[in-house]
């Protein structure tokens, strides 16, 4: 299996431009999430989503959008890109979230952007 | 909102020697999480707990839910092991929202 699989790996863009960060899971799970981590601070989660169609923000939710069409895929969207989306964001999926299930979150291996 | 602490934020040791890494939370959990990140930027889950203590290889963790605080130990370690390690908690109710620690770095010297 191949997991979480987030593209792409690395972009630079200018200040104003969009762009959609994709995170594909081949495991069939109903949790997705995204997280950015800046340097020197802990991972802070953007939006999540328990199922397709279902879709909810989390701590740092402004500038971005989500969807969830499908189970497989959760893509995070930047609109207008500003320097302060510089940051190494990561897709993460479990099969279930919430008390008492030991579901661990498996993790895409990052998308480092950068914002110019 | 939880609170979550890690110390320390670095540590260097030995190859062989015995590891500990400590984490604290300000209120009250379902579940606990350590995750270890590579020097690549790959994030692992190791364990999740929520009473109790777990074991795997040369890893183990405890949580002590009434000290509302969690330890990671490695035994015997190894350069390999040399990693961020990283605590994050869900809070009560079955939130599926971690609040994560800021890490801790440990390089372990051959």
């Amino acid at each position: 299996n191949a997991g979480v699989t987030q593209t792409p790996k690395f972009r630079i863009l200018k200040i104003g431009q969009s762009m959609t960060l994709q995170c594909t899971q081949d495991m069939n799970h109903n949790y997705m999430y995204w997280y950015r981590q800046d340097p020197g601070m802990g991972l802070k989660l953007i939006y999540y989503s328990v199922g397709a169609g279902i879709t909810d923000k989390g701590e740092v939710p402004n500038g971005y959008n989500v969807s969830r069409s499908t189970t497989e895929d959760f893509p995070l969207r930047l609109e207008l890109a500003a320097p302060s989306q510089t940051s190494v964001y990561f897709c993460a999926s479990s099969r279930t979230g919430g008390w008492g299930n030991d579901q661990p979150q498996h993790f895409g291996d990052g998308t480092r952007l950068s914002i110019l | 909102k939880n609170e979550v602490e890690q110390s320390p934020q670095n540590l260097t040791a030995q190859e062989g020697e015995f590891i500990t890494i400590n984490c604290s939370y300000s209120v009250g959990i379902s579940a606990l999480h350590w995750l270890q990140q590579h020097p690549g930027g790959g994030i692992v889950s190791l364990f999740m707990l929520s009473s109790g203590k777990k074991k795997h290889g040369r890893l183990i963790a405890t949580i002590n839910i009434q000290e509302k605080h969690s330890s990671l130990h490695i035994t015997a370690s190894h350069p390999r092991d040399s990693a961020v390690y990283i605590c994050a908690v869900s809070d009560q109710g079955g939130s599926e929202k971690l609040v994560f620690g800021k890490g801790t770095k440990l390089t372990v010297n051959p």
